[in-house]
């Protein structure tokens, strides 16, 4: 059975950072392209950042262009957020999702599992 | 990126009622489509993709179907069970978007 198990997340202040942790169980975590994807309280889903099955490749929203970086160490099964110069903007649950695997387009794929969520919340 | 819209955002219903949520892609997704179901608290959960796609485990009474810039979301007899936000979402492109959610509330 597929596990996502994220971590790290807490209460930071404006302009600090945190490394948010996903931890992968279940499957062949090196297969797998991985996503993050954010929903700010109340709000809707948002795509963070994605990172290949080798991590050669990395894709970003333009809200955390140059101030997130998505990493993924495919020894130790888990996927990574480094999050830098935080805003209230960013103060949301942060979930790490699996890219599925069957019809996919050229581009992309639809979420297939996603972990129970860790909340970040930015304040003074 | 690909604005998505889903109408209504909220709907209220009650058991046993068919239900329709539309969503509109700002342009052609082809069949890239994806509906994910959310309950309060908890993580969504993909219904279907591909459009019309049932996902392993998703009941029957759950359908998809468009194409290009206009989807649908069908639930064919509402239960207890499907109270909750669906959120379409277009991975046409890299930069995956979701629409704003439809909130399915008991009537």
């Amino acid at each position: 059975e597929v596990h996502l198990v994220e971590s790290g997340g807490g209460l930071v202040q404006p302009g600090g950072s945190l490394r948010l942790s996903c931890a992968a169980s279940g499957f062949t975590f090196s297969s797998s392209w991985m996503s993050w994807v954010r929903q700010a309280p109340g709000k809707g889903l948002e795509w963070v950042a994605n990172i290949k099955q080798d991590g050669g490749e990395e894709y970003y929203a333009d809200s955390v262009k140059g101030r997130f970086t998505v990493s993924r160490d495919n020894a130790k099964n888990s996927l990574y957020l480094q999050m830098n110069s935080l805003s209230a903007d960013d103060t949301a649950v942060y979930y790490c999702v699996r890219d599925g695997r069957r019809e996919c387009s050229r581009a992309a794929c639809y979420y297939d599992y996603w972990g129970q969520g860790t909340l970040v919340t930015v304040s003074s | 990126d690909i604005p998505m819209t889903q109408s209504p955002s909220t709907l209220s219903a009650s058991v046993g009622d068919r239900v329709t949520i539309t969503c509109r892609a700002s342009e052609s997704v082809s069949s890239w489509l994806a509906w994910y179901q959310q309950k309060p608290g908890k993580a969504p959960k993909l219904l279907i993709y591909k459009t019309s796609s049932l996902e392993t485990g998703v009941p029957s009474r759950f359908s998809g179907s468009g194409s290009g810039t206009e989807f649908t979301l069908t639930i064919s007899s509402l239960q207890p069970d499907d109270f909750a936000t669906y959120y379409c979402q277009q991975y046409d492109s890299y930069y995956r978007t979701f629409g704003q959610g439809t909130k399915v509330e008991i009537k």
